[in-house]
């Protein structure tokens, strides 16, 4: 059984284009979070979100849009998909919300290529 | 500026060696410390963690050590495993940070 799974696993879009990411937690976690891996290999938190409301949001362009229809899915949407959005992005979950510390569990990434 | 930095990109030993991976810390606000292993086209996967209570922290073949004086931090594998090969993360967290992750080291394990 996969604890956070993510779909798709590769994305290929034209710039322009708007596409969407969808990431799955059976683990009864009550958070859930979207992270970027770039080009320079660092891996940033974008969004937190807690019982499907928004925690965090680092500085991240208002084309990104998290959509949580509940505590088990968080989805991100992108809108005019741009060339420096190509990026591995990874979904995790945690137990507890942001202030506590926990472990968090890591889907499998989404390669997003923007072309 | 990077909060949370992993100087060696990459680290090379013989199978039944120590690996010795480290990460150094900036922000004095964290105080809860994680390992993540890597493996290519997967997802980063947890290995270990401690807390700023704590300087020692040990499973099995993995020990994590915390100098909070030193804002550092080590991660000991011993014996180390080809299965081991992989790129391990630090991340820190505490204050209003969330999960800072640093680059990662690629260690690989020869037999």
């Amino acid at each position: 059984d996969t604890a956070v799974s993510q779909t798709p696993k590769y994305l290929v879009t034209q710039m322009g284009n708007d596409k969407s990411i969808k990431c799955e937690q059976n683990l009864g976690h009550d958070t859930m979070y979207w992270y970027k891996q770039d080009s320079k290999k660092f891996l940033k938190i974008m969004f937190s979100y807690n019982n499907k409301e928004l925690i965090i949001n680092e500085t991240v362009p208002n084309r990104f849009s998290p959509k949580s229809p509940d505590k088990a899915h968080l989805n991100l949407h992108i809108n005019s998909l741009e060339l420096g959005d190509s990026a591995v992005y990874f979904c995790a979950s945690s137990q507890a919300s942001v202030g506590i510390a926990d472990t968090q569990y890591f889907g499998p990434g989404t390669r997003l290529t923007v072309l | 500026d990077q909060q949370v930095k992993q100087n060696s990109p990459s680290l090379s030993v013989q199978e039944g060696r120590i690996s010795i991976l480290n990460c150094d810390y900036t922000n004095s606000m964290f105080d809860y410390f994680l390992w993540y292993k890597k493996y290519p086209a997967e997802g980063p996967t947890f290995l270990i963690s401690i807390s700023s209570i704590k300087d020692k922290n040990e499973d099995g073949r993995f020990t994590v050590f915390l100098n909070k004086s030193a804002k550092h931090l080590s991660l000991h594998i011993v014996p180390s495993q080809p299965g081991d090969s992989a790129v391990y993360f630090c991340a820190c967290e505490g204050g209003s940070e969330k999960l800072v992750f640093g680059k990662g080291t690629k260690l690989t394990v020869n037999p």
